[in-house]
């Protein structure tokens, strides 16, 4: 069975910094997409960059990138420029071959004014 | 486009008592999750349908939990009877069927329980 992995239960940075979430994930299956979901107070799980495993570039949404190290089955998230809006739990998320979205255990991200 | 509606949004019941979950996906979205999210903690997958049929439900207590997907777009998760450590926020997601492993998982506004 897949599992995700987030090491960072908190984190916490000032406005304007850059910011990294990190992730690991253990599977056998070779083709699969990593995902990073943003859950603010609301409650509203919304996508923030999603990754292809056979894709070798990393993927970029504005402010937000990732380092996708398919061998050591790492993918983390980079927040550049931190705005107060950010702030929320972030989760890394697994999805391959049996469709099945799995979650890690999430990382609580505070910007500081 | 509409985004996946879920009802109630809080709910407050007594142990022992049974407790119901709506959820409404896109429009066209063939697979739907619910998943519980504790407090503190990452959603856990109960249960997942492809249409109206079980893909996974390995997970869901099913002793106390069912959930159905009639006609393939609707689906209702219920509780009974309810612990106290069912108290979480219960959430659902829904996604197309076409090349399911890049398309990302749309998500409901969730209903938090609370069991007294």
């Amino acid at each position: 069975a897949q599992t995700v992995t987030q090491s960072q239960p908190e984190m916490s940075v000032q406005e304007a910094e850059t910011v990294t979430l990190s992730c690991t994930y253990d599977t056998s299956e070779n083709n699969y997409y990593l995902f990073w979901y943003k859950q603010p107070p609301s409650r509203q799980m919304i996508l923030v960059i999603r990754q292809e495993a056979y894709k070798q570039q990393n993927a970029t949404e504005n402010r937000f990138s990732v380092n996708f190290q398919k061998a050591a089955k790492s993918f983390s998230l980079k927040i550049s420029d931190s705005q107060l809006g950010d702030t929320a739990m972030y989760f890394c998320a697994y999805r391959g071959g049996a469709q099945k979205l799995v979650f890690g255990q999430g990382t609580r991200l505070t910007i500081n004014p | 486009e509409a985004g996946v509606a879920q009802s109630p949004r809080y709910k407050i019941i007594e142990k022992r008592q049974s407790v119901a979950f709506w959820c409404n996906p896109i429009s066209g979205h063939a697979t739907l999750y619910w998943y519980q999210q504790i407090l503190g903690q990452g959603p856990k997958l109960l249960i997942q349908f492809q249409n109206n049929g079980v893909v996974d439900d390995s997970q869901l207590p099913k002793d106390r939990f069912s959930a159905e997907r009639l006609k393939g777009v609707d689906s209702t998760l219920k509780i009974q009877p309810a612990k106290l450590e069912d108290s979480a926020v219960y959430l659902c997601a829904s996604s197309t069927h076409r090349d399911m492993r890049n398309t990302e998982a749309f998500f409901g506004q969730g209903t938090r329980l609370t069991v007294v």
